[in-house]
């Protein structure tokens, strides 16, 4: 079944506590991205990341950090977390064909993270 | 800057009706893509319908279609025959070139649908 999986569904630390949240895809698309929803604001693109070892900042990537290394994978990690962080994060990935981005975005279940 | 603006920030139908949700965006881009997401309950996003700028006519899914005006920068999608299973947030989004990733979200609209 093709899916993107988001590890934890949910989460709730301290502030200044490290955390990664993991996404997986099983569909070998080279675009990843991460957003991050808030009341009343929608959702906002974090990071993305086009292939392997390329990354780019989305509308609001201060305080996290993603990396690339395999196809399949693409982390979030927040560094030293802040209640302002507070959030639903969300992963999704797409194909790209040789006519451009596809237009299927599959999104992952979403990560509830609470920074207290 | 690119934005998405979505003026209705809730709105209620009665089942069997029809239902409009408003989308202006703001590119300088001229060839783009553009989409409707619905987020129900179990915060799922769920691709509803999709647009290329280049495209003139309107695109359409079963009961879904839009209503795209490239000049005005609108993307209105009107949702016929509202069924109970339609009540969700509704993200108007598009992506403002061919080659990024960068998709820009409207703020939403909560769609109430009644019997």
């Amino acid at each position: 079944e093709a899916q993107v999986t988001q590890n934890p569904r949910y989460l709730i630390t301290v502030t200044g506590k490290k955390l990664t949240v993991t996404c997986s895809q099983n569909m070998n698309h080279e675009y990843m991205s991460w957003y991050r929803q808030d009341p009343g604001l929608g959702l906002r693109q974090i990071y993305y990341s086009m292939n392997v070892e390329v990354t780019d900042k989305g509308d609001v990537p201060e305080g996290y950090k993603v990396s690339r290394k395999e196809k399949r994978n693409f982390p979030l990690i927040l560094e030293s977390p802040s209640p302002n962080q507070t959030s639903l994060y969300f992963c999704a990935s797409r194909d790209v064909l040789a006519g451009g981005p596809t237009d299927t975005q599959y999104f992952g279940p979403g990560t509830r993270l609470t920074v207290l | 800057a690119q934005t998405v603006t979505q003026s209705q920030p809730e709105m209620s139908v009665q089942e069997a009706e029809t239902v409009t949700l408003s989308c202006t965006y703001d590119t300088s881009e001229n060839n783009y893509y553009l989409f409707w997401y619905k987020q129900p309950p179990s915060r799922q996003m769920i691709l509803v319908i999709r647009q290329e700028a280049y495209k003139q006519q309107n695109a359409t899914e079963n009961r879904f279609s839009v209503n795209f005006q490239k000049a005005a920068k609108s993307f209105s999608l009107k949702i016929s025959d509202s069924q109970l299973g339609d009540t969700a947030m509704y993200f108007c989004a598009f992506i403002p070139s061919y080659n990024t990733d960068k998709l820009i979200f409207g703020t939403g609209t909560r769609l109430q649908v009644f019997p």
